[in-house]
């Protein structure tokens, strides 16, 4: 069975340009969470969604935005980007909402220069 | 606020060396998972503790669930070059309405041969 897939691996952006990560979940799997992984602060939840609704959010800008599709992918968008968005981004999926074995994605590393 | 305290942050060790790293918080968790991740990829899944007391060994790891299900350990016997990385503990608060984990600092462990 496939993993989580998340493109692109890499990202180069400018400051106040936005950006937008994909994910693709494993199979089956309709819960979708993302993780800004910085080396300060950690691995911090971002947002969950399942079956296309935000189910929780975390303490992040209404900068920070995202989706799902109705096959499960998902997408998370970065407006205004900023320095200090660079980050590891992560995507992790599950078969349902509350279902805490969580399957990672090998992440988007964006640089904001 | 930290809500899981990891520690140590990092770890130096020579192979065959035994070690534990601890996870602990203040507040109770429905479950806690321990994660591993190598440097650009995502954290991949070792365990998952649902049971205060609960004990599950991996091979030459061992983890621990605290019976107040606040606090968890990773014990691993005689270490190998191939168990360095970064070592996560993650915990799940509340009920089944959401995927939200939350994350410790995480553990650098370095296994010199």
């Amino acid at each position: 069975k496939a993993g989580v897939t998340q493109t692109p691996r890499y990202l180069i952006k400018t400051r106040g340009q936005q950006v937008t990560l994909s994910c693709s979940p494993i199979s089956g799997h309709r819960s979708v969470s993302w993780y800004q992984q910085t080396p300060g602060q950690g691995l911090q939840f971002l947002f969950e969604y399942f079956s296309e609704t935000q189910r929780n959010k975390g303490n992040f800008p209404g900068r920070f935005s995202g989706r799902q599709f109705s096959n499960s992918r998902s997408e998370m968008n970065v407006s205004t980007l900023e320095l200090g968005d660079s980050a590891l981004y992560l995507c992790a999926s599950s078969f349902i909402t509350g279902e805490t074995e969580a399957f990672f994605g090998q992440g988007t590393r964006l640089t904001v220069v | 606020t930290q809500l899981l305290e990891q520690s140590p942050q990092f770890l130096s060790i020579q192979e065959g060396e035994n070690l534990t790293v601890y996870c602990n918080s203040s507040s109770v968790f429905s479950s806690l998972q321990w994660y591993r991740q190598e440097p650009g990829e995502g954290p991949v899944l070792l365990v998952t503790v649902v049971t205060g007391g609960e004990v599950k060994k991996l091979k030459r790891l061992t983890f621990q669930f605290g019976d107040a299900r606040k606090d968890s350990s990773l014990h691993i016997t005689a270490a190998q070059t191939g168990d360095t990385g970064l070592y996560l503990c993650a915990g799940a608060k509340g009920s089944s309405n959401t995927g939200k984990l939350i994350f410790g600092q995480g553990t650098t462990l370095q296994v010199k041969p």
